[in-house]
């Protein structure tokens, strides 16, 4: 069971170019979040979805887009990358955030705009 | 929109002794859920205790417990009897009903031996 995969972990972004963060999970989950950690910050909510075809905007989701056309992938697309998109991306996801079930993260993507 | 202000850095206390940890919130609903995650250094989030904002009495779970005041929107977390194994950050966050999860700053908890 993997549980909730990220990739890449790292990235170098010039400003301007774009990419997709990949996320992936196999836990049959419908509930799954993006966020952005900065240094010494909590998490901020970029998107989430609450199920396939579902997606929804978080608190800071200028610069960002996302789909979601399966249960297990929800990607998040950057275009025209900035320096002030630098930060550390965590994908989530749950069965039931409203239950007991824990919330699942990734490991993380550490992205950089130079 | 929804904010979580968690207004302790950081926080000691000594093996044994009891530490609360602050939260404070806003919120236009009525009806939402909050919840106290624990992130150790492996980074995985762990729910710690979760509170229905329509229940009065406030959520236990073993050592941990809440003192959920709704009309202050206050959300504060004691541990009691504390152990090595609870050093992590402590992220307080809020879910409305759209399911939209908001978090906290975070508070890092230090244990001291």
């Amino acid at each position: 069971n993997a549980g909730v995969t990220q990739t890449p972990k790292f990235r170098i972004l010039k400003i301007g170019q774009s990419m997709t963060l990949q996320c992936t999970q196999d836990m049959n989950h419908n509930y799954m979040y993006w966020y952005r950690q900065d240094p010494g910050m909590g998490l901020k909510l970029i998107y989430y979805s609450v199920g396939a075809g579902i997606t929804d905007k978080g608190e800071v989701p200028n610069g960002y887009n996302v789909s979601r056309s399966t249960t297990e992938d929800f990607p998040l697309r950057l275009e025209l990358a900035a320096p002030s998109q630098t930060s550390v991306y965590f994908c989530a996801s749950s069965y039931s955030p409203l239950l007991n079930s824990p919330l699942h993260f990734g490991n993380g993507t550490r992205l950089t705009v130079t | 929109a929804q904010t979580v202000t968690q207004s302790q850095p950081e926080m000691s206390v000594q093996e044994a002794e009891t530490v609360t940890l602050s939260c404070t919130y806003d919120t236009s609903e009525s009806d939402y859920y909050l919840f106290w995650y624990k992130q150790p250094p492996s980074r995985q989030m762990i729910l710690v205790i979760r509170q229905e904002a329509y229940k009065q009495q406030n959520a236990t779970e073993n050592r941990f417990s809440v003192n959920f005041q709704k009309a202050a929107k206050s959300f504060s977390l004691k541990i009691s009897d504390s152990q090595l194994g609870d050093a992590a950050m402590y992220f307080c966050a809020i879910m409305d009903s759209n399911y939209q999860l908001i978090w906290g700053a975070g508070t890092k908890l230090i244990i001291k031996p």
